[in-house]
């Protein structure tokens, strides 16, 4: 069975630019939480999606937003982008509504550069 | 809110012991979980605890104390491909975990 995929995998933008990063779950998966993770520092959690529904929302501004499609792809989106917004945005999938640690798989993360 | 603190880095020989302490504050608690992190690479999940106690997986063993907000990652028989960032993590409902800033192991022959 094919892992999460995340693409592009690497994407160099500047200040002022838009961005749009996509997701796509574990086949049958149908939650999909975003992260953010720059250098040295733990993962920053985004927003948490499933069956189309934002469930969860964490301290991010408003120029993060994100959607999560019928089949469960999933994109982020960040507006206006700013050089502290270059990191590795990390989108796990699982299973279930209520899945526990175990049942959540990573991707591989796009890894944003802002000049 | 939630906080998890744990050492920055740590480093080990290989074939030694090495134990990675993680501290907690959460307003709710499901379990403490852990993660590894290969430079580059995604988390890979490696241990959860719900309960108190000790879970071993292999090389690798977890514990959890609630009443402490304690836990630790234990990793036996150390070898370089076990230098990595592991990350301890407080999950809560609605696919949202808590992840500490993560330890850097590094593995010296």
């Amino acid at each position: 069975k094919a892992g999460v995929t995340q693409t592009p995998r690497y994407l160099i933008k500047t200040r002022g630019q838009q961005v749009t990063l996509s997701c796509s779950p574990i086949s049958g998966h149908r939650s999909v939480s975003w992260y953010q993770q720059t250098p040295g520092q733990g993962l920053q959690f985004l927003f948490e999606y499933f069956s189309e529904t934002q469930r969860n929302k964490g301290n991010f501004p408003g120029r993060f937003s994100g959607r999560q499609f019928s089949n469960s792809r999933s994109e982020m989106n960040v507006s206006t982008l700013e050089l502290g917004d270059s990191a590795l945005y990390l989108c796990a999938s699982s299973l279930r509504q209520l899945a526990g640690p175990e049942d959540q798989y990573f991707g591989p993360g796009t890894r944003l550069l802002v000049l | 809110g939630q906080s998890l603190e744990q050492p920055s880095e740590v480093t080990a020989v290989e074939g030694a012991i090495v134990q990675i302490n993680c501290t907690y504050q959460t307003s709710g608690f499901y379990g403490l979980s852990w993660y590894q992190q290969h430079d580059g690479g995604a988390p890979t999940f490696l241990s959860y605890n719900a309960l108190d106690g000790l879970e071993e997986t292999g090389r690798f063993s977890s514990f959890l104390s609630r009443s402490d907000s304690y836990g630790y990652l234990l990793l036996q028989e150390l070898q370089m491909k076990d230098s990595a960032s592991y990350f301890c993590a407080v999950p809560s409902l609605a696919g949202k975990s808590t992840f500490g800033d993560g330890t850097t192991l590094t593995v010296k022959p």
